[in-house]
């Protein structure tokens, strides 16, 4: 079975530009999560969606980041516009749950997107 | 909100030896507790779980017991392998978050 898949693996960009991570979630899996990990600052979660509605986004660190469900079966993540410290490893991770229980459900992770911006 | 508190630093130590990782947790109620693994390269992988108190989470030798008087989910393993190296999370869920630890790195060499 195909697990989560993100894309690109792997982005190098210029401070200033729009980024934009993708990620298609386990075909029926409802919630997914975007994580972003940093060796100062260890794995964060910026949003998640439940049904394709956000539930949480408190994570997200300021207006340039933004996050959109259109579907069930693909996720967006976009910096706009990118900067140094926005350099990192971002995940995405789906489950199964409804919107109660989903933090109590195992979480199935992608490889990644390790996104570095010049 | 929850936290979690792992050991600090890397652990090195030779093939077949005894791994202990240390993980004490804060979270209101009854967390569900997990541990997932991180092979390089590689996003997070869950290792096992466990959803209340004196339950044994156990997956690939790993094991961890659900300490509720202590708060802790400490992760072991008898005899570890090269193919264990990997960075470890602890994880507490409550509170509607997934709470991960910093994580400890493990080299197992041969």
């Amino acid at each position: 079975d195909a697990g989560v898949i993100q894309s690109p693996r792997h982005e190098v960009t210029e401070m200033g530009q729009e980024v934009t991570l993708r990620c298609k979630p386990i075909s029926g899996h409802n919630s997914l999560f975007w994580y972003r990990q940093t060796m100062m600052r260890g794995l964060e979660l910026l949003i998640y969606f439940n049904n394709n509605v956000p539930i949480d986004d408190s994570g997200m660190p300021e207006d340039r980041f933004s996050a959109k469900m259109p579907n069930a079966s693909f996720s967006t993540l976009k910096i706009q516009p990118s900067e140094p410290r926005d350099s990192a490893v971002y995940f995405c991770a789906s489950s199964l749950g409804d919107r109660a229980s989903i933090i109590h459900q195992p979480q199935h992770f992608g490889d990644g997107t390790r996104l570095s911006i010049l | 909100g929850n936290s979690v508190t792992q050991m600090e630093g890397p652990v090195t130590l030779s093939e077949e030896a005894f791994l202990t990782i240390n993980c004490t947790y804060t979270a209101t109620g009854y967390p569900s507790l997990f541990w997932y693994v991180q092979y390089p390269g590689e996003g997070l992988q869950l290792l096992l779980k466990a959803t209340k108190a004196d339950d044994k989470g156990s997956n690939k030798g790993f094991e961890a017991t659900y300490r509720k008087e202590t708060t802790s989910f400490h992760l072991e393993k008898g005899s570890v392998q090269v193919s264990d190296s990997a960075v470890y999370f602890c994880a507490p869920a409550g509170n509607n978050r997934l709470a991960f630890g910093k994580g400890n790195q493990v080299v197992v060499i041969p």
